[in-house]
């Protein structure tokens, strides 16, 4: 089944306890995606890479880090987490092109719950 | 850059009613235009795409149109059931697909 996973799928941690999510896909996509979803603002990205070793910023990039060595696996780091970054994280993955990505939906994990005390 | 503005919920419908949820846009260049649903405790999904202006996506009964003179893609569909009640975010994916911009989302109630 093609799908994005995510883990875990829930996480209490506590101020300054550095944290990995990792997401993995099985689509083959070279362009994967972190985003966080909070009340009345949606999603924002927070970064994203068009292939192995290429990664940028999104729009909310700043305490976070992400790192790309194999084409399916895209960990997010929170190497000191704070409360305000207690939020519903998703991991999503498309294809891209020669020609970019723009027409390609992407398939989203079934995100990452994490709560920073 | 790039922004989407989406209209506010909750939207409460009875069942079989007409569901409009406005989304206008912002854009640079030439993006592509998406509508997800997701349902209670579950990732998106796509429910339409346009790609280009006056494109019409559709899916399940739902339709959009990509209205570059009025920077729309409404989403609208004729009779709702409960099994639509869940949230929707209208997103643009910016040239190049490099980023997207999603909307706040609209969660819609549909009563039987």
């Amino acid at each position: 089944e093609a799908q994005v996973t995510q883990n875990p799928r829930y996480l209490i941690t506590v101020t300054g306890k550095k944290l990995t999510v990792t997401c993995s896909q099985n689509m083959n996509h070279e362009y994967m995606s972190w985003y966080r979803q909070d009340p009345g603002l949606g999603l924002r990205q927070i970064y994203y890479s068009m292939n192995v070793e290429v990664t940028d910023k999104g729009d909310v990039p700043e305490g976070y880090k992400v790192s790309r060595k194999e084409k399916r696996n895209f960990p997010l780091i929170l190497e000191s987490p704070s409360p305000n970054q207690t939020s519903l994280y998703f991991c999503a993955s498309s294809l891209w092109g020669t020609g970019g990505g723009s027409y390609n939906e992407q398939f989203f994990g079934p995100g990452t719950r994490l709560t920073v005390l | 850059g790039n922004s989407v503005t989406q209209m506010e919920g909750p939207v409460t419908l009875s069942e079989e009613a007409f569901l409009t949820i406005n989304c206008t846009y912002t854009a640079t260049g030439y993006p592509s235009l998406f509508w997800y649903v997701q349902y209670p405790g579950e990732g998106l999904q796509l429910l339409l795409k346009a790609t280009k202006a006056d494109d019409k996506g559709s899916n399940k009964g739902f339709e959009a149109t990509y209205r570059k003179e009025t920077t729309s893609f409404h989403l609208e569909k004729g009779s709702v059931q409960v099994s639509d009640s869940a949230v929707y975010f209208c997103a643009l994916r910016g040239t190049g697909g490099f980023k997207t911009i999603f909307g706040a989302g609209t969660r819609l109630f549909v009563k039987a």
